[in-house]
């Protein structure tokens, strides 16, 4: 079984840029995340879908960050324009509706903003 | 305000000794547990859970315990291997329609030969 699909793995942009990451779930699963890890803390919810339906954004700097879900399946995830502290790695994971918490992850994206 | 909270940020055990660690959380409304391994450049993986139903939960080396009086869970490695050196996450879920994980910073776990 595949499992959740990031690219790019690594992007180094300049402040005030924009960056896009890409992320395709695993086959099946309806509730797909991105999830921001800064160095040295836990990953910190960003969005959660629902199929192509947004359940939880409560902690998406909307001024600046952006994300959709197409036809339900894969997503992206945009940053415009990136300031240095959204330097960090950013998780896509999906999972089963219904299925209390067990996740899958990729392997991240991993922003470096100068 | 962290609502879970892994105090010790590194654990060195030796190999086949026990690895012991520990999560606290704030939020009385959590009623699932989770831990998480990661290695480095790697997504986390999931490792085990626990409900709040339960004060214990077993899968072959690993044991998680919850104890939910002193909002308290810990994680149990026995034997600890080389393999074990990662770093675990906690994670928390209040459950409903949508399960969304507060996870802790992370033990960075090294188990020595």
């Amino acid at each position: 079984e595949a499992g959740v699909a990031q690219s790019p793995r690594y992007k180094i942009i300049e402040k005030r840029q924009s960056v896009a990451f890409w992320c395709n779930p695993i086959s099946g699963h309806a509730t797909l995340y991105w999830y921001q890890q800064i160095l040295g803390q836990g990953p910190k919810l960003l969005i959660q879908f629902q199929n192509n339906g947004v359940v939880d954004d409560s902690q998406l700097p909307k001024d600046r960050f952006s994300a959709e879900r197409l036809k339900g399946v894969d997503s992206t995830l945009k940053i415009q324009p990136a300031k240095l502290e959204d330097s960090a790695v950013y998780l896509c994971a999906s999972s089963l509706v219904g299925f209390p918490g067990e996740l899958f992850f990729g392997e991240g994206s991993r922003l470096t903003v100068l | 305000d962290q609502q879970v909270k892994q105090n010790s940020p590194s654990l060195s055990v030796q190999e086949g000794r026990i690895s012991i660690l520990n999560c606290d959380y704030t939020n009385s409304m959590f009623d699932y547990f989770l831990w998480y391994k990661k290695y480095p450049a790697e997504g986390p993986t999931f490792l085990i859970s626990i409900s709040s139903i339960k004060d214990k939960n077993e899968d072959g080396r690993f044991t998680v315990f919850l104890n939910k009086s002193a909002k308290h869970l810990s994680l149990h490695i026995v034997p600890s291997q080389p393999g074990d050196s990662a770093v675990y996450f906690c994670a928390a879920s209040a459950g409903g329609s949508n399960y969304k994980l507060t996870f802790g910073k992370g033990t960075l776990l090294t188990v020595n030969p």
